[in-house]
């Protein structure tokens, strides 16, 4: 059973340009949440997601950001117009339910140049 | 969005010690606490949870133990080994139930 799978490990991009993170949660997973986390940072929730529907996006920036989990395929995480402050590991996480164990991506590091 | 407070920032310890953190969480009715260990360069693995109906539980060299009343729950590693380096989050449900908070993190060094 694989775990959750995020691609691409690693994304550069100059401001001004758009940035697209995937994640596919593990198998039997409907719920998906993305973390941002800044260096030497703890992780900050943004979206919660179940299929087709945005549960909680409290964490998310108002303007540029925007996410996705549609009925088929991947969840996701879109920037539009990068700016250098947008350099951060990104994380995916899914779980079974609410209010169960989530469990993690490998991450999506985005460096804005 | 409720905070939780974790410390130490850092902590090192040498091999064979105990490594002990600590959280604590504000008012929450929800039941699940886990905790995470994260390497360099990857993501946050889960490493163990505790459900408040029980004081502590184990599994292996790692232990949780929740207080309830004071909320605050602690993670305990024992005979900590060099492999166990690594960044340490605790997490509590927020009020909707639906995302993790996490603490601030502790870098664990576990010296040979």
């Amino acid at each position: 059973n694989a775990g959750v799978m995020q691609n691409p490990r690693h994304l550069v991009r100059r401001r001004g340009q758009e940035a697209r993170l995937r994640c596919s949660p593990m198998k039997g997973h409907s719920h998906v949440y993305w973390y941002r986390q800044l260096p030497e940072e703890g992780l900050k929730f943004m979206v919660y997601l179940q299929k087709e529907n945005i549960i909680d996006e409290s964490g998310m920036p108002k303007e540029r950001f925007s996410a996705e989990f549609p009925k088929e395929g991947p969840s996701i995480l879109r920037i539009q117009q990068v700016v250098r402050g947008d350099s951060a590991a990104y994380f995916c996480a899914s779980s079974y339910g609410a209010n169960t164990e989530a469990f993690f991506g490998q991450g999506t590091r985005l460096t804005v140049v | 969005q409720q905070q939780v407070k974790q410390s130490p920032q850092s902590l090192i310890v040498q091999k064979g010690g105990i490594s002990i953190i600590n959280c604590a969480y504000e008012n929450t009715a929800f039941d699940y606490f886990p905790w995470y260990q994260q390497f360099p360069g990857k993501g946050p693995a889960l490493l163990i949870a505790i459900r408040p109906d029980v004081s502590e539980k184990k599994e292996g060299r790692f232990t949780i133990s929740f207080n309830k009343s004071a909320k605050q729950f602690s993670l305990h590693i024992m005979d900590s080994q060099p492999g166990d380096s690594a960044t340490y989050f605790c997490a509590a449900p927020s009020g909707s139930a639906r995302q993790l908070t996490f603490g601030s993190g502790t870098q664990l060094t576990v010296l040979p």
